[in-house]
Formats: structure tokens, sequence, C-alpha cells
């Protein structure tokens, strides 16, 4: 059974950094056509799809926030971080990460997700 | 990027009723979709993948259609269980993107 699980903050201050770790198990980072996602939802809105790291430690990431985004993976710990800089209120959101395999580009399943408040 | 515009932003429907919600990409993105169902406070769940297959476990009043940049999620019969959130997805090309959704709600 392939579960994520997101662990991290739940308030950041502005212009802090954002550390996000998406704790998996059920399948391997290591496997060809592996893939994890970050996907976040502010309060309300809809799905915003943020970034992917792939068992070839190839990475893609969000146009409008790419300059802001990191994501990485230990595949001995069957984790994938991602962080984030410069966090602003509008990044409030629930974030989470989803796997994917080379079938396609689509996310299943999803880790529960965590919210996390951006705010003074 | 690809935009996803998804409509309507919500629907009212009874028990037992037939609901049609559509989805149109920017740009041609073949077969490459996907449909996700999301109630409040829990993760999405996928529904529908490559347009049009059904993933394992989801009932088979759930279809989807369509390819291009025109794409349709039907709901034959709708169940209690089914008032919702529902997003379609972009699977074609970086970035991945969503639609703004389509709340099913209770009529």
């Amino acid at each position: 059974q392939v579960t994520l699980k997101v662990s991290g903050p739940a308030l950041v201050k502005p212009t802090q950094t954002l550390t996000l770790t998406c704790t998996f198990s059920g399948f391997s980072l290591s496997t060809g056509g592996v893939r994890v996602s970050w996907i976040r939802q502010p309060p309300g809105k809809a799905l915003e799809w943020l970034a992917r790291i792939d068992w070839d430690d190839d990475k893609f990431y969000s146009t409008s926030l790419k300059t802001r985004l990191t994501v990485s993976k230990d595949t001995s710990k069957n984790q994938v971080v991602l962080t984030m800089t410069n966090m602003d209120p509008v990044d409030t959101a629930t974030y989470y990460c989803a796997s994917s395999k080379r079938d396609g580009n689509w996310f299943d399943p999803w880790g529960q997700g965590t919210l996390v408040t951006v705010s003074s | 990027d690809i935009q996803m515009t998804q409509s309507p932003s919500s629907v009212s429907a009874s028990l037992g009723d037939r609901v049609t919600i559509t989805c149109r990409a920017s740009q041609g993105i073949s077969s490459w979709l996907a449909w996700y169902q999301q109630k409040p406070g829990k993760a999405p769940k996928l529904l529908i993948y490559a347009a049009s297959s059904l993933q394992s476990g989801v009932p088979s009043r759930f279809s989807g259609s369509g390819s291009g940049t025109d794409f349709t999620l039907t709901i034959s019969s709708l169940q209690p269980e089914d008032f919702a959130t529902y997003y379609c997805q972009q699977a074609n090309s970086f970035p991945l993107t969503f639609g703004g959704g389509t709340k099913v709600e209770i009529k």
C-alpha cells in the first residue's frame, strides 16, 4: 500500500524559508518511472502544482515560483523535501505531496496535506 | 503555461441526476487529462486519467471523454457520496496545471 505524509511547520513568518518533508512508503524513488510532486491549495481556492522530482533526479518547477522552490530527495529515507524561500501571506495553503508513475503526469495517491499559515 | 478552464464553477443537482462538467485547455493536450474528486478537508482523489480511463476502484457511474482541448466528466446518476468539488488537470506538459474546480451541491 502506497502512503505519503507531509510534515513541517504549521506557522511561518513572512520572509522566512519553508521546509516541508514528504515521507512515503510502499514505493521507492530509486525505481524507474517513479515521481513525487508537490501541490498546494490556498483556503477555498483551487489546486496549484508546484514541483516534481523523478527517480533519476530530474526536477520540474512551477513557472511562477521556480525562483523560490527547491525539491530534493533522500532515497534512503524515502523522503522528498520542498523548500520555498521568502514566504508571504499569499503562500498560506494546504501543501500536499503526491506520487505519479511513468504512465502519466497524474497524481495518485496523495498525502493528507498540511496547512501552512504565513503570518507575523 | 496551459490554462485549464472548468465550467460551471458550481452546479446544484438532485440524487439520481446526470451531471456533466466541462474542462477546456488553452491549447491541445491530446488525451493527457485527469479528473479528481475532493471532499472538504480531504486530499483529492484520482477518478479518471488519460481523459477516459477509470481509475481502479472508482464507480462506473463516473466517465470521462474528450481529446485535444475539450473534455467532459459525467456522473450518470448522482449519489450522496458524489457531492464534492471536481478538478481537471492537464498532464501534457510542464508546468502541470489544474482547472478552477466545479462544486457539485445538493439541490
